[in-house]
């Protein structure tokens, strides 16, 4: 079985402050990892993907995930935040040649203070 | 380049009855999802349709049905709706040449929001 954390149901941080979003993950195998965005009433975005290769993945909007297979984490980050940040992230993972269903976090609630 | 679309947004029923939700597939994508995201939950996988065959499905009930058409668009249909299937349903696809085994991205619609009463 396949199952992802995400610890905080929500992150507060300051405007122009990083921010990190913590994402853990149990699976057979060597894992596909996926970070997705959604804003209020809108579907998920595709923010990033690790496959394989170097660790420290780069996204879309200025973020970023480091891939750290002895703690099987996949947190996400960003130097610098924006207002625009805020918003619910989704942490996702897959088994590499096993099930292609991917197995979605609960979400952590990112707020972006001015 | 046309992103995923769903309809409809909105919509309200009682318990028992039926409904089709509709999903049409990002240009050039041959391969659907649909989810199911309840209130303050992440996206729990219902099935998926690749060249117009279910070729995965998560733990739902056979109540939870679809069809995939020759263009790739998508239904979902639920059955004898019950209060606690109310939740945001997205549908998401993914282009070819990732395969049956998707591994990459899904691109996801806006969602129709089920409210069951």
């Amino acid at each position: 079985a396949q199952s992802v954390a995400q610890p905080e149901d929500q992150v507060n941080v300051a405007e122009g402050n990083p921010l990190t979003v913590k994402c853990t993950y149990s699976v057979s195998g060597n894992p596909y990892l996926f970070w997705y965005v959604q804003y209020p009433n809108r579907g998920l975005q595709f923010l990033l993907k690790y496959i394989t290769g170097d660790n420290l993945v780069k996204g879309s909007y200025g973020f970023e995930a480091e891939f750290n297979k002895s703690q099987t984490s996949f947190h996400l980050k960003k130097p610098s935040a924006l207002v625009s940040d805020s918003a619910l992230y989704f942490c996702a993972v897959r088994a590499l040649g096993g099930s292609y269903i991917p197995t979605f976090g609960r979400g952590t609630s990112l707020i972006v203070h001015p | 380049e046309t992103g995923v679309t769903q309809s409809p947004t909105h919509l309200i029923k009682t318990r028992g009855q039926q409904v089709t939700l509709r999903c049409s597939s990002q240009s050039g994508h041959n391969t659907v999802s649909w989810y199911q995201q309840a209130l303050g939950q992440g996206p729990q996988f219902i099935f998926q349709y690749y060249r117009e065959e279910e070729n995965g499905r998560g733990n739902f009930p056979p109540r939870f049905s679809g069809l995939q058409f020759p263009n790739y668009s998508s239904e979902l249909n639920v059955n004898a709706l019950e209060l606690d299937d109310s939740a945001l349903y997205l549908c998401a696809s993914s282009p070819p040449g990732q395969g049956v085994q998707n591994t990459g991205e899904l691109f996801f619609g806006e969602g129709s929001r089920l409210t069951v009463l």
